[in-house]
């Protein structure tokens, strides 16, 4: 497996563009999870599905942001507008559910906004 | 409200020395406590985890030591290497269930040769 494959790797937009992230998950692996990352507040946590199903999008900032799973294998994570705020690194994860509870990262997408 | 704080935010060791990471946790019904490594450019791997079940873990040269009672659990690297300079992150899930990770903030380690 090639493992979580995220694109766009590097993502530079203007302030008030959409922007949207994609994740592929590991085949087979049941929750996919979207995190940001940030020198001040390290990686957070913005929604979580489980079998494709949003389970908690506390972590989504505000109403700006978005994310969909319409099948296992595809997520999107949506911001419009975006604001210079949102630039960070922003990281896509699954999980297998049981035993194994490994949860895999993929490289990350890197957003600026200017 | 931090579900998982992590200390220290940085930490410089010298090579072969012991390099210890600290965390501490509030939700007592968590039952999975992973450590991740991150390399700059990349996204943070598992590196190891442990249950509440056992009080130590080891492996290789990294240790995971678990006080369920204090809720806390570190990371202890021994003999520190200049590969091991990298970002460590600290979490906690259920198994069950939920089992979206909550991470600590990070410390970023460096090994000097």
């Amino acid at each position: 497996d090639a493992g979580v494959i995220q694109s766009p790797r590097h993502e530079v937009t203007e302030m008030g563009q959409e922007v949207t992230l994609r994740c592929k998950p590991i085949s087979g692996h049941n929750s996919l999870f979207w995190y940001r990352q940030t020198m001040m507040r390290g990686l957070e946590l913005l929604i979580y599905f489980n079998n494709n199903v949003p389970i908690d999008d506390s972590g989504m900032p505000e109403d700006r942001f978005s994310a969909k799973m319409p099948n296992a294998s595809f997520s999107t994570l949506k911001i419009q507008p975006s604001e210079p705020r949102d630039s960070a690194v922003y990281f896509c994860a699954s999980r297998p559910t049981g035993e194994d509870t490994e949860a895999f990262f993929g490289q990350g997408t890197r957003l600026t906004v200017v | 409200q931090q579900q998982v704080k992590q200390s220290p935010q940085s930490l410089i060791v010298q090579k072969g020395g012991i390099s210890i990471i600290n965390c501490a946790y509030e939700n007592t019904a968590f039952d999975y406590f992973p450590w991740y490594q991150q390399f700059p450019g990349k996204g943070p791997a598992l590196l190891i985890a442990i249950r509440p079940d056992v009080s130590e873990k080891k492996e290789g040269r990294f240790t995971i030591s678990f006080n369920k009672s204090a809720k806390q659990f570190s990371l202890h690297i021994m003999d520190s290497q200049p590969g091991d300079s990298a970002t460590y992150f600290c979490a906690a899930s259920l198994l069950t269930g939920a089992n979206n990770l909550f991470f600590g903030t990070g410390t970023r380690l460096t090994v000097i040769p």
